[in-house]
């Protein structure tokens, strides 16, 4: 598909567990980022990849938290021991790049993390 | 980056054109205005974009006023898919702008 692919759609874990999201941006995309979106809530930035750069972590809330984006292309999300408040959709998107005229950012549809 | 202000929520008939304001009084003047929208369980999809002129493609419109202190997103013919939560942000290109918070947006209910 031509679109931003996450995966697992969904994912119950018990708490304390360690669980890893993954994301398939765009083919091209040289930008990707990670979000999430608590019930109810607007979208919180977490981390931001821009090709080789090192990656903008300014959003990750803990150090529980950690991303990681191989080859410029597919992305990791750990996170480590989780805990209740972690339980959110995390939503990935991509773009071309930042900074460009057109920002157009394209999303995935997200994973619904449940910890129990 | 500068703030937006939007309705909690609004109603449409099916078929009817659905007009969307938002405020962003402080917006300053190389900042754009974007609209995105979130249909339940989906991620958000880009809408449209404008900077000082009103702009079109095939999905909707935006109306920016002369001052650009406020916008108005237009479905011209709402249809049952168009319920989202739309959300108005106003970023510059560049820079750190992918920090964006969207906010929570309003809620709109397109009715048969």
């Amino acid at each position: 598909g031509a679109g931003v692919s996450q995966s697992p759609s969904n994912k119950v874990t018990e708490k304390g567990k360690d669980v890893e999201l993954r994301c398939d941006p765009i083919s091209g995309h040289t930008a990707l980022y990670w979000y999430r979106q608590s019930l109810g809530q607007g979208l919180e930035f977490l981390i931001y990849f821009q090709g080789n750069s090192a990656p903008d972590k300014s959003g990750l809330p803990s150090d529980r938290f950690s991303a990681e984006r191989t080859g410029g292309s597919v992305s990791t999300l750990t996170i480590q021991r989780t805990q209740q408040e972690d339980s959110a959709v995390y939503l990935c998107a991509s773009s071309l790049s930042s900074g460009e005229v057109n920002e157009k950012l394209f999303f995935g549809s997200g994973t619904q993390l449940s910890v129990l | 980056d500068a703030k937006t202000t939007q309705p909690p929520s609004m109603d449409c008939a099916e078929g009817r054109a659905a007009n969307l304001p938002c405020n962003h009084s402080t917006i300053s003047g190389n900042e754009y205005v974007y609209w995105y929208r979130q249909i339940h369980s989906q991620g958000p999809q880009y809408i449209i974009h404008g900077l000082k002129n009103n702009e079109t493609n095939e999905m909707a419109s935006l109306i920016i006023t002369e001052d650009r202190k406020s916008s108005t997103l237009i479905l011209p013919h709402a249809t049952l898919r168009d319920t989202a939560v739309y959300y108005c942000i106003v970023m510059r290109h560049g820079g750190s702008n992918y920090k964006l918070t969207f906010g929570k947006g309003t809620l709109l209910t397109v009715n048969p």
